[in-house]
């Protein structure tokens, strides 16, 4: 068990840039969750997906987020057109769910910063 | 809909003394409560949870919190603080096992020497 693993842990970009980010869950973890954290913030739930199947999306997820899990494994949250309000930390987590352990372990984050 | 609210943005105690981080809870349904923590550049990290089994639930490093439905709270209590317990604090709330998470807004804990 190595954790969740997300990348890169930093990014900064210039407003109007595509931004992509990747997450490696626990390995036989079915669920895989998006959350975003603003400063002074608690972290809001974007969406989620068992295995590869995307079973909830936040209104906060606008049309210029997309999140993918291809093969039900890693997973990629993408930001089209950033916006200087898309700075914030992006935080996956992962769990494997029915489990007498159901646990969301979260990753270290993404920081991303928008010029 | 659930939402939880921390009672104090910010606590700070003198080590050794006790802790105590206010939570109240909202929820049409029976929900499950959870702690995390987050220790600066470190991801969230689950202290405790409740899961509708025993109110009083024992967490990692001393750390336990009593579900009392009556008054829709989840304080968060540990008996003496250590200057490593300095991080912000999330009370965190769901309904459905494997669902999403709704985190109230944090509460920065500070330990003094």
């Amino acid at each position: 068990d190595t954790g969740v693993s997300q990348n890169p842990r930093h990014k900064i970009t210039k407003r109007g840039q595509n931004v992509t980010f990747r997450c490696d869950p626990i390995s036989e973890h079915n669920r895989l969750y998006w959350y975003r954290q603003t400063l002074g913030q608690g972290p809001e739930f974007l969406t989620y997906f068992q295995n590869e199947a995307q079973l909830e999306k936040s209104r906060l997820l606008s049309d210029r987020f997309s999140a993918e899990r291809p093969k039900g494994s890693f997973s990629t949250l993408e930001i089209q057109r950033t916006e200087q309000g898309d700075s914030a930390m992006y935080l996956c987590a992962s769990s494997l769910v029915l489990s007498p352990t159901d646990t969301q372990y979260f990753g270290p984050g993404t920081r991303l910063t928008v010029l | 809909a659930q939402s939880v609210t921390q009672l104090d943005s910010h606590v700070s105690v003198s080590e050794g003394t006790p802790v105590l981080l206010r939570c109240n809870y909202s929820s049409s349904y029976s929900p499950s409560l959870f702690w995390y923590v987050q220790h600066p550049n470190k991801g969230l990290q689950l202290l405790l949870k409740y899961t509708s089994a025993a109110t009083l639930v024992k967490g990692i490093n001393g750390f336990e919190a009593e579900f009392k439905k009556s008054e829709t709270s989840f304080h968060l209590t540990k008996p003496s603080a250590h200057m490593s317990d300095a991080a912000e604090y999330f009370c965190v709330v769901t309904i459905l096992q494997g669902g999403k998470l709704i985190f109230g807004q944090g509460t920065e804990l500070s330990v003094k020497p």
